[in-house]
């Protein structure tokens, strides 16, 4: 398996731009999660899915952001309109029932 | 919510000597503690956890203890070498049967190895 794959890599845009960030979780995973990674706030959880279904979605910063799982493959984090402030490493991760969590190579977002 | 504290954020030992860095957290239900390793540049990778229904795990030169009554854990490396190197986070989280949720991160813990 080529375990969690993000893209792009890494995303420059301008202030007020839309921005999505994608993700394909491990196949037979269940669990999927976006974390957002700043040097001030370290590792923070957005948002998680169990079954394509959200859980918990008290992490979002504002309502700036959303996020979506159409099927088990894959899911967006939006960010509409995007700030200076959004910049950071976004992370997607997926799991197995009460399993450990696999990570993405990462998204490194920067707005400019 | 669960609050998970990390100390030191920074630890230098020399090669060869053992590395230990510890956790609290607060939410006495969680009971799934994992241990990840985070290089530049790459995301964090799991190196070890532990369930609260053991109190110590040991994979090669890494161990993991926990102690469910004061609600911390601790990570213990071992004859450290170079590739040693790293972030190191520690986490916390309530796996249910319902599903896995999310996980809680520490701060992390700079790991430096002098040759």
């Amino acid at each position: 398996d080529a375990g969690v794959i993000q893209s792009p890599r890494h995303e420059v845009t301008e202030m007020g731009q839309e921005v999505t960030l994608r993700c394909k979780p491990i196949s037979g995973h269940n669990s999927l999660f976006w974390y957002r990674q700043t040097m001030m706030r370290g590792l923070e959880l957005l948002i998680y899915f169990n079954n394509n279904v959200p859980i918990d979605d008290s992490g979002m910063p504002e309502d700036r952001f959303s996020a979506k799982m159409p099927n088990a493959s894959f899911s967006t984090l939006k960010i509409q309109p995007s700030e200076p402030r959004d910049s950071a490493v976004y992370f997607c991760a997926s799991s197995h029932r009460v399993g450990e969590a696999f990570f993405g190579q990462g998204t490194r977002l920067t707005v400019v | 919510g669960e609050n998970v504290e990390q100390h030191p954020s920074t630890l230098s030992v020399q090669e060869g000597d053992s590395a230990v860095i510890k956790c609290t957290y607060s939410d006495s239900a969680s009971n799934y503690f994992p241990w990840y390793k985070q290089e530049l540049g790459k995301g964090p990778q799991l190196i070890i956890d532990i369930r609260s229904n053991v109190g110590e795990k040991k994979d090669q030169r890494i161990a993991v203890t926990l102690n469910k009554t004061a609600k911390h854990f601790s990570l213990h490396i071992t004859e450290t070498q170079p590739e040693d190197s790293a972030v190191y986070f520690c986490a916390a989280s309530e796996a249910s049967g319902g599903g896995a949720d999310g996980l809680t991160f520490g701060k992390g813990t700079h790991l430096i190895i002098q040759p």
